[in-house]
């Protein structure tokens, strides 16, 4: 069956560092997507990664490991409006976009 | 302003009574989708269309319809023969990229609960 993992819930301070990991098992792959999700509301697209490596996009960055099935998002410098959920979600062999439950990242002051 | 548009926000449903859901949108996207949310679980896909007249079964459709008339315009109806319907209904649409790939981009949800 395909499968994706991420931690549940994270809790960070204001201003530090956060990496959310998501493992993925599908059939066949055609790249990783990140959504912020803040609750009540849609989810909003953060990155794309179809290639390994680092992609930067100011605050947040993703990263993809194929061979591992394995991603993060990094974020830094956190601010209190990064508090919501994060959704990973992997496109599989059909291009259908199979998701993860989200983890939902709380920050403290 | 570009966007997808779902109506209402928040609706209600009496036992043995169909609900229409909305979702229009002026992206000019080919693609057009419906999920569900439920709290603790990944996004579940209900229906999709890829082109206008035509869409397909997501994992779970039963006690769902949809239709495609209109490239703009992909309405989800939930029927009584759908127990459970008390959700968050998302729509979506996507643009495809180079690698065959497609972002979607989502509207702001309707939430359903049971009256």
């Amino acid at each position: 069956g395909q499968n994706i993992d991420q931690p549940t819930e994270m809790t960070a301070t204001e201003g530090a560092i956060v990496q959310i990991n998501c493992t993925y098992q599908t059939s066949g792959f055609n790249g990783l997507f990140w959504y912020q999700q803040h609750a009540g509301e849609a989810p909003t697209f953060l990155s794309y990664n179809v290639l390994d490596g680092l992609e930067e996009k100011g605050r947040f960055s993703s990263f993809l490991s194929r061979s591992k099935g394995y991603s993060y998002l990094l974020l830094k410098e956190l601010q209190m409006k990064d508090s919501a959920s994060y959704l990973c979600a992997v496109m599989d062999s059909n291009y259908q976009l199979i998701w993860g439950a989200g983890t939902k990242l709380i920050i403290k002051p | 302003d570009g966007g997808i548009t779902q109506s209402p926000k928040y609706l209600f449903r009496k036992e043995g009574q169909n609900v229409t859901l909305s979702c229009e949108q002026n992206l000019n996207h080919d693609a057009m989708y419906w999920y569900r949310q439920d709290p603790g679980q990944g996004l579940r896909l209900i229906y999709y269309s890829q082109i206008v007249n035509d869409f397909q079964k997501g994992d779970i459709a039963e006690g769902y319809s949809v239709s495609r008339e209109k490239k703009e315009s992909f309405p989800l109806t939930v029927t009584s023969a759908q127990k459970n319907p008390t959700a968050f209904y998302l729509c979506a649409s996507s643009i495809t990229l180079g690698t065959g790939a497609s972002i979607q981009y989502f509207g702001a949800g309707t939430r359903l609960s049971v009256l």
